[in-house]
């Protein structure tokens, strides 16, 4: 049974460019979760989502990012025109429900130039 | 909002020995999740236990095992006989009973010397 699965597990982009990071939950697994950990820092919650509805996201920036879980494919966690303080590491983690167990990724770094 | 502290920002324990990681946390609620996670240089995050706040038991999972003080909001994280490979970072989360997301503390790196 597969994890949790990110791509790309690296991203370097230029300033202004955008960035898509792609999540493709647990089997079984309907919820999604979205987390950034800057450097020496724990993860925070950016988003949370269920299939083709955004159920939380109160720990996005309000500006540039957006995310997606579409009914057939990945959850896509987009950043447009990213700057240099987009660079980070940016965790997925899915659940089979809500209040269950969180399965984290291996994680995409984001570089940005 | 809820917030998690982990006071020690590095440890190091001899293979074989014991160590013990702090976590506390500050809420209103009764009814959580308490969790640690541990981060090894892969940087995957791996989950380690979970105890749910309106159990009385310590949650173990083999070598690892929590004392949840619930009254002084503390949750902490005793490894014994270390091994070489625990040697990582170890964070401590919390999730309410009505949300979520996972707080997360900014984390203890745990170095295991021969």
């Amino acid at each position: 049974n597969a994890g949790v699965m990110q791509n790309p597990r690296h991203l370097v982009r230029r300033r202004g460019q955008e960035a898509r990071l792609r999540c493709s939950p647990m089997k079984g697994h309907s919820h999604v979760y979205w987390y950034r950990q800057l450097p020496e820092e724990g993860l925070k919650f950016m988003v949370y989502l269920q299939k083709e509805n955004i159920i939380d996201e109160s720990g996005m920036p309000k500006e540039r990012f957006s995310a997606e879980f579409p009914k057939e494919g990945p959850s896509i966690l987009r950043i447009q025109q990213v700057v240099r303080g987009d660079s980070a590491a940016y965790f997925c983690a899915s659940s089979p429900g809500n209040r269950e167990t969180q399965y984290f990724g291996p994680g995409t770094r984001l570089l940005v130039l | 909002a809820q917030t998690v502290t982990q006071s020690q920002p590095e440890m190091s324990v001899q293979e074989a020995e014991t160590v013990t990681l702090s976590c506390t946390y500050d809420t209103s609620e009764s009814d959580y999740y308490l969790f640690w996670y541990k981060q090894p240089p892969s940087r995957q995050m791996i989950l380690v236990i979970r105890q749910e706040a309106y159990k009385q038991q310590n949650a173990t999972e083999n070598r690892f095992s929590v004392n949840f003080q619930k009254a002084a909001k503390s949750f902490s994280l005793k490894i014994s006989d270390s091994q070489l490979g625990d040697a990582a970072m170890y964070f401590c989360a919390y999730e309410t009973n009505s949300g979520y997301a996972l707080n997360f503390g900014k984390g203890t790196s745990l170095l295991v010397t021969p």
